[in-house]
């Protein structure tokens, strides 16, 4: 069964610093990692997409890495800030299928 | 543009009654989808439009039927809501198909069933 887990579950960091998500997954055959920023009260936003191929990809203050060997992905946030306060999905599609696996996300909150 | 919109914001059911979730894109994409939301729990795909004139299954269908009504609007029916179905539905589109492209998401239908 694909399968996508998160961690940690909850997380909160002072305004400024930098903190790391991580997301696990047991997906074949694997096609793409994305991750998405979700507000609260909003839609998921996308921040990253990366291929089997790819180690790193940045966006801003953003960066995420994959190690399609060890199945594993985290997204690094660089000096925090309060708008960075929100819930951090990891999704991971499937090669030929329209359904993606979604973890449940990682809650970050952001205190000045 | 105004990306994905969906409506109503919010909804509230008792048991038993219908009700038709709407969505509209206006970014000339291709596929869209319908996904529910529950606490602790990653968001579900229940029904996905490839493209126009097409519908397929989702993880969790039950209960719930779809229209593609053209290419930029995409209904969800709820025919006999049930307190099981309390939750945050959102719509999603995406430029040409495939569950591997980044998704577009609109702000959500947050419904509660008495």
């Amino acid at each position: 069964k694909n399968q996508v887990e998160q961690s940690p579950q909850s997380l909160i960091i002072l305004e400024g610093k930098n903190c790391t998500l991580q997301c696990n997954y047991t997906v074949s055959p694997f096609s793409n990692l994305r991750w998405y920023k979700q507000d609260t009260g909003r839609g998921p936003v996308s921040l990253t997409i990366m291929t089997f191929s790819e180690n790193t990809k940045s966006n801003g203050r953003y960066t995420a890495t994959l190690d399609a060997d060890t199945k594993q992905s985290s997204l690094h946030i660089t000096a925090s800030q309060l708008s960075d306060s929100a819930s951090y999905i990891c999704v991971v599609s499937v090669g030929g299928s329209y359904i993606p696996t979604f973890g449940r996300g990682t809650s970050l909150i952001v205190h000045p | 543009n105004a990306g994905v919109t969906q409506t109503p914001k919010f909804q509230v059911l008792k048991t038993g009654q219908s009700m038709t979730l709407q969505c509209a894109q206006d970014m000339n994409h291709n596929s869209m989808y319908w996904y529910r939301q529950d606490p602790g729990m990653g968001l579900r795909l229940i029904y996905y439009s490839a493209s126009e004139g097409t519908t397929d299954k989702g993880e969790v269908p039950n209960g719930y039927n779809v229209s593609r009504l053209n290419k930029r609007e995409f209904s969800l029916r709820l025919e006999s809501a049930a307190p099981s179905q309390t939750s945050v539905y959102f719509c999603a589109s995406s430029p040409h198909g495939g569950g591997q492209e980044t998704q577009y998401f609109g702000p959500g239908t947050r419904l509660l069933v008495l």
